[in-house]
């Protein structure tokens, strides 16, 4: 069974500092990881998909990277605003279109 | 596009009420998915579908039925409500998401709040 965990469980940080986004998963046969953002309140949106052949997706500001020998992924935020503020989540897939989440980062970036 | 719409956005119902959560997708995506996100479990798979007249069950779909008539739709059927099933729920939809494509990211709707009372 697929376990999901991401680390810390909330963050807060000063506006301009780099910072990293932890996920954990306990089975390495994944199709792909996704990292997404979540706002109080609303749906889910994709920042960044990393096939299982891949080892880093890059956009923007933002930097994830997979390893899936150790059952990892971390996301890289550079030079966080404000507006970076929302809860980040983690999701690999599996060959059986089986998604599973972890419970999220919950960041908030300090003006 | 109008993208993920799910119908409707708040609901509370009474213990043993059924109802029908709504979701459809203007994107022709032929993967569709329901989800339940509870405090501190993250998003939940309940079912799932690979295209129209295919679906499956995914992690908890105990209380739960679906139907996938159309591309489009793809409504989440509570028969008997339980206080268990009081959550927030949201559909997605993706082109195919083992395709092999770079882009099949899953699309999520705004949810829909639903209190078992």
């Amino acid at each position: 069974k697929q376990e999901v965990t991401q680390i810390p469980a909330a963050l807060s940080v000063p506006e301009g500092e780099n910072l990293v986004l932890n996920c954990s998963f306990t089975d390495s046969a994944i199709y792909n990881l996704q990292w997404f953002r979540q706002d109080p309140g609303k749906g889910l949106t994709s920042l960044l998909l990393i096939q299982s052949s891949q080892r880093e997706q890059t956009s923007g500001r933002l930097n994830a990277s997979l390893d899936k020998s150790s059952g990892r992924s971390t996301l890289y935020i550079a030079a966080s605003q404000p507006g970076d503020s929302a809860t980040y989540l983690c999701a690999a897939l599996r060959n059986n279109n089986d998604m599973r989440f972890g419970a999220g980062t919950r960041l908030t970036v300090k003006p | 596009n109008a993208g993920v719409t799910q119908t409707p956005k708040f609901q509370v119902l009474k213990t043993g009420q059924s109802m029908t959560l709504q979701c459809a997708q203007d994107m022709n995506h032929e993967y569709m998915s329901w989800y339940r996100q509870d405090p501190g479990m993250g998003l939940r798979l309940i079912h799932y579908s690979v295209g129209a007249g295919i679906t499956d069950q995914g992690e908890v779909p105990n209380g739960y039925n679906v139907s996938r008539s159309t591309t489009e739709d793809f409504p989440l059927r509570l028969l008997s409500a339980a206080p268990s099933q009081t959550s927030v729920y949201f559909c997605a939809s993706s082109p195919n998401p083992t395709s092999g494509s770079f882009t099949d990211t899953q699309y999520f709707g705004p949810g829909t709040r639903l209190t078992v009372l």
